[in-house]
């Protein structure tokens, strides 16, 4: 079965800082890897997502993901956090088949220092 | 691009009464649509998977016979809570292609 790990369910970064939230994932075959966004009572927006072609994934808003075989690791960062970054951000993974489900982690909830 | 939406954005109902909640995708044909369930604070659980044509195939844990799931024709799935009660309030999230492209989710609240 497959399944991610985020590792921290609140991350807290200050304004301008690095953000690193970190994901590792479980998969039998080789994976479909996202990373999904979601504001307070708003759906999901898809940021970025890894398909088994350039292991270094840039999404939108400035994030980008990097996949890892060897540490099973998919790690969102973005070089500089703005205070609109503040959500809560979800990794997921499939089997890579067109209609496939996805499997979510717990989320984790950035926030933004001032 | 491709775009889904769900029909209502909000619905509030008395506790057993049943509740029919639609997601359509707009501009492309779905053989396979998602339903997931999001409690508050929590992650997306995946409720089942709808398969146009034929019986949909539930997550262990989910009642089939509560959570009532029609996919008749390739742009529309259907989920109706049946009989709903207090502990079904929730917001639940519908999906379909390649399962990034969500609906922006129905809120319930059962009272």
């Amino acid at each position: 079965a497959q399944s991610v790990t985020q590792l921290g369910s609140h991350v807290s970064v200050s304004e301008g800082a690095l953000v690193l939230l970190r994901c590792n994932y479980s998969s039998s075959v080789p994976p479909y890897l996202f990373w999904y966004v979601q504001y307070p009572n708003q759906g999901l927006q898809l940021l970025l997502k890894y398909t088994s072609a350039a292991t270094l994934v840039k999404g939108i808003n400035g994030f980008e993901a990097e996949f890892k075989k060897s540490e099973t690791s998919f790690h969102l960062t973005k070089p500089s956090a703005h205070m609109s970054d503040a959500a809560e951000y979800f990794c997921a993974v499939s089997d890579g088949n067109r209609d496939d489900k996805i499997i979510f982690g717990k989320g984790t909830r950035l926030h933004i220092l001032p | 691009g491709a775009v889904v939406s769900q029909h209502p954005s909000w619905v509030i109902c008395k506790s057993g009464t049943s509740v029919k909640i639609e997601c359509r995708s707009l501009d492309f044909q779905a053989t396979t649509m998602f339903w997931y369930r999001q409690f508050p604070k929590q992650s997306l659980m995946l409720m089942a998977t709808s398969n146009e044509g034929s019986k949909a195939t539930y997550e262990q844990g989910v009642e089939k016979d509560k959570f009532l799931i029609n996919h008749a024709s390739l742009t529309l799935s259907t989920l109706t809570v049946t009989s709903a009660h207090p502990e079904d309030s929730s917001f639940y999230i519908c999906s379909a292609r390649e399962t990034q492209y969500f609906g922006p989710g129905t809120r319930l609240l059962v009272l």
